[in-house]
C-alpha cells in the first residue's frame, strides 16, 4: 500500500481557500486518491476521489498531477464547520483495506 | 436508522474484563473492517473481513479478536481488556469497489478500560 504523507496541522479564516497536498511518491497503477473527513467523535466521512487530473463535487476539488506523486485537497470558501481532520489514502479495491495516516487537522477562525 | 450501527455507543470497563463491540449495518456491503483510534494517530485498523468466511489481521490485532457472523454483522472483542485498549473504535463497511465508492463509517464506540 503507498504510504501517504500530509501536513500535520494547517490554520486558516473563514472565506479563504485551504489547500492542503498529500504526498504519495509510490503510488500504485492501478491505485485510486480518496480524502476522508472527520469531525470529532464522529466516524471519517468519504468527500471525494480520484484517479488523475482534476475532480470536482459540491464539497472539494482534488487536483492531482500527471505523475500522480502528489495531490491536492482544494477546499473553497472555508467556514467554521469546516475545521476537521482530513485524510488522504492511497490504495485499490482489489487489495487489504485502505490505511488511514495521521490526517491534516484544519483548523479555521473567523 | 443508521446505514452502521455500533453498540454501545459509551463502556467502562475493568482490567482483565471481557468485552465485546458490536456493528451491524444495512447497506448490504460485503467489506466490513474495525479502526481503533487514539488522540493523534490517526485511524489504525484492527481487522477486516472481505466476506462472511473472510477474516483478515490488520496493522494492531493483537489482543484482539473478531467474528463475522452474517453479512450485516461483524464484533470485534477483548479477550482481557488492558488500559492502553482505551481507546475510540470505529466500524465500517465497503462494496468491493473500496477506493471509488469510499467506506462508511459507524459512530464510533467509546471505550475506557480502567
Amino acid at each position: 500500500l503507498a504510504k501517504t504523507t500530509q501536513p500535520v496541522s494547517m490554520d486558516s479564516y473563514e472565506g479563504q481557500e485551504v489547500n492542503i497536498t498529500c504526498s504519495h511518491n509510490n503510488i500504485a497503477t492501478n491505485d485510486y486518491i480518496t480524502w476522508y473527513q472527520q469531525f470529532p467523535s464522529q466516524g471519517p466521512r468519504f468527500i471525494i476521489q480520484g484517479y488523475k487530473t482534476k475532480v470536482t463535487n459540491e464539497v472539494a476539488s482534488l487536483f492531482i498531477p500527471a505523475d500522480r506523486k502528489s495531490s491536492t485537497l482544494s477546499l473553497p470558501r472555508v467556514s467554521l464547520s469546516d475545521t476537521a481532520v482530513y485524510y488522504c489514502l492511497v490504495g485499490n479495491q482489489a487489495g487489504t483495506a485502505l490505511i488511514f495516516g495521521k490526517g491534516t487537522t484544519l483548523s479555521v477562525s473567523s | 436508522d443508521a446505514d452502521v450501527t455500533q453498540t454501545p455507543r459509551n463502556r467502562i470497563t475493568k482490567t482483565g474484563k471481557r468485552i465485546m463491540l458490536e456493528c451491524s449495518q444495512t447497506k448490504g456491503h460485503d467489506r466490513m473492517y474495525w479502526y481503533r483510534q487514539d488522540p493523534g494517530l490517526g485511524l489504525r485498523l484492527i481487522y477486516y473481513s472481505f466476506d462472511v468466511k473472510d477474516i483478515n489481521k490488520g496493522e494492531i490485532s493483537d489482543g484482539y479478536s473478531v467474528s463475522r457472523q452474517a453479512q450485516a454483522k461483524f464484533s470485534l472483542s477483548l479477550e482481557s481488556a488492558i488500559p492502553n485498549q482505551t481507546a475510540l473504535y470505529f466500524c465500517a463497511t465497503s462494496d468491493k469497489d473500496t477506493a471509488v465508492n469510499g467506506y462508511t463509517f459507524g459512530s464510533g464506540t467509546r471505550l475506557t478500560v480502567v
